[in-house]
């Protein structure tokens, strides 16, 4: 089993609508959760974070956490082309910031 | 600001040359980190540095070398190295080494010939 998981799509989405994205981890010591986002050819940019169990929103990105359940998600609300690209899951241990990246989503979002 | 700049943005090198990648920050972080990227796969951890001393190193081959000459500034030193080694080199950092958001640098994509 792999530490964090994620599927690996695509995931396509119509333009405006929601795409919901999906993470899994095996590690119940983990305390910190990320979000990138990673264009072709780019570097990942961080779009969310997350510590406590529940929502937490910042424009059109909210990210959901359920430690019990041990994932988290990610929702893109009106989706945009832009949006367009391939998402990163990440988690850290309390102990150390190292980062243990899923696999990826890809999202195509289709005009 | 949350920039991190890296230089080259590409880099091309045979397998008998010595070069070298840098890193900087200003953003007055004291954790630093090396990852690798392959096509299609998530970054993967090669080092890091805390309060500029080496705190990890995950097992990476010794034609790789960090250096960290001063709280800004993270290098990597690349000799012998092998075509599977291509791929877009990440530096990222962080306020320190706990639980703190890293952000990344824009890379150098390394092809070795």
């Amino acid at each position: 089993q792999k530490e964090v998981e994620q599927n690996s799509g695509p995931l396509s989405v119509p333009e405006g609508a929601i795409a919901s994205l999906n993470c899994t981890y095996s590690d119940r010591g983990s305390q910190s959760f990320f979000w990138y986002r990673q264009y072709s050819g780019k570097s990942p940019e961080l779009i969310m974070f997350i510590y406590s169990n529940g929502d937490k929103e910042d424009g059109r990105f909210t990210a959901q956490l359920n430690k019990a359940s041990q994932y988290v998600s990610l929702l893109i609300r009106d989706s945009q082309p832009s949006d367009s690209a391939t998402y990163l899951c990440a988690v850290t241990r309390a102990a150390g910031n190292k980062l243990t990246f899923g696999g990826g989503t890809r999202v195509l979002v289709k005009p | 600001d949350t920039e991190v700049t890296q230089t080259p943005k590409h880099l091309v090198m045979g397998m008998t040359n010595k070069k070298s990648l840098k890193c900087e920050q200003h953003m007055g972080h004291r954790a630093m980190y090396w990852y690798k990227q392959k096509a299609k796969k998530p970054p993967e951890l090669m080092f890091v540095y805390s309060y500029e001393k080496l705190s990890i190193n995950e097992s990476v081959p010794s034609r790789f070398s960090p250096e960290c000459p001063n709280s800004s500034l993270l290098n990597l030193h690349l000799h012998a190295l092998q075509p599977e080694d291509s791929a877009l080199y990440l530096c990222a950092s962080s306020q320190d080494f706990s639980r703190d958001t890293q952000y990344f640098g824009p890379g150098t994509r390394l092809t070795v010939l």
